[in-house]
């Protein structure tokens, strides 16, 4: 399968700092990526869709303004966690692939993020 | 809506067999995806059912029944390392919606 990986793996960081998680494609382009977030013991719940190019499309209850998404490239997103607060800490894991419905989505190894 | 159904948990035995059933609801539904995830780490794709019918892939193998809303994942001789995370996902045409995910717990 592809290969997408995610920088850094973990940070810690204080309350109303930001932090920004970058997400690449190896080895291949993903023109959409897809960010989600993981607490513990419950499913992966999709943020928003990067598209590479113009704004990323977010899904209900996501604040746009706190979580900034950059597709810049066909290889490379970046989420952005701005004024972080504890109750964001949580495992955040980016896709790639999946474009359309025969499509397979990839995912990075993820990052898990602690706001003290 | 597009939630999806899934058993908490499931145990089992080395070298049993094992099924994990999804039921998920069919609006703008394109196919059924499963992953695996073990603790602390990122999903893995294990297989897609597009079509009704079995896909098999080594000692996995997922079903999808379409006129039933129903699919299922079937884990053959079970491993201690198959204790992990078991989640469907729901493909629309570019979006997974996962499940609440499956834990299975493989012992000797």
């Amino acid at each position: 399968g592809a290969v997408v990986s995610q920088h850094p793996s973990w940070v810690i960081c204080k309350s109303g700092t930001s932090v920004k998680i970058e997400c690449r494609s190896l080895d291949f382009q993903a023109t959409t990526m897809f960010w989600y977030r993981q607490f513990p013991k419950q499913s992966l719940m999709l943020m928003a869709t990067s598209n590479e190019g113009s704004k990323a499309t977010y899904e209900q209850g996501v604040e746009k303004d706190k979580f900034l998404i950059n597709h810049a490239s066909l290889t490379l997103s970046t989420l952005t966690v701005t004024s972080a607060h504890p109750e964001d800490s949580s495992f955040y894991i980016c896709g790639a692939g999946g474009r359309s419905n025969t499509d397979t989505q990839y995912f990075g190894p993820g990052t898990r993020l602690t706001v003290l | 809506g597009q939630s999806l159904e899934q058993p908490s948990e499931v145990t089992a035995v080395e070298g049993a067999i094992v099924q994990i059933n999804c039921t998920y609801q069919t609006s703008g539904f394109y196919g059924l995806s499963w992953y695996q995830q073990h603790d602390g780490g990122a999903p893995t794709f294990l297989s897609y059912n597009g079509l009704d019918g079995l896909e098999e892939t080594g000692r996995f193998s997922s079903f999808l029944s379409r006129s039933d809303s129903y699919g299922y994942l079937l884990l053959q001789e079970l491993q201690m390392k198959d204790s992990a995370s078991y989640f469907c996902a729901r493909k629309g045409y570019s979006t997974l919606t996962f499940g609440k995910g499956t834990m299975l717990l493989v012992s000797p």
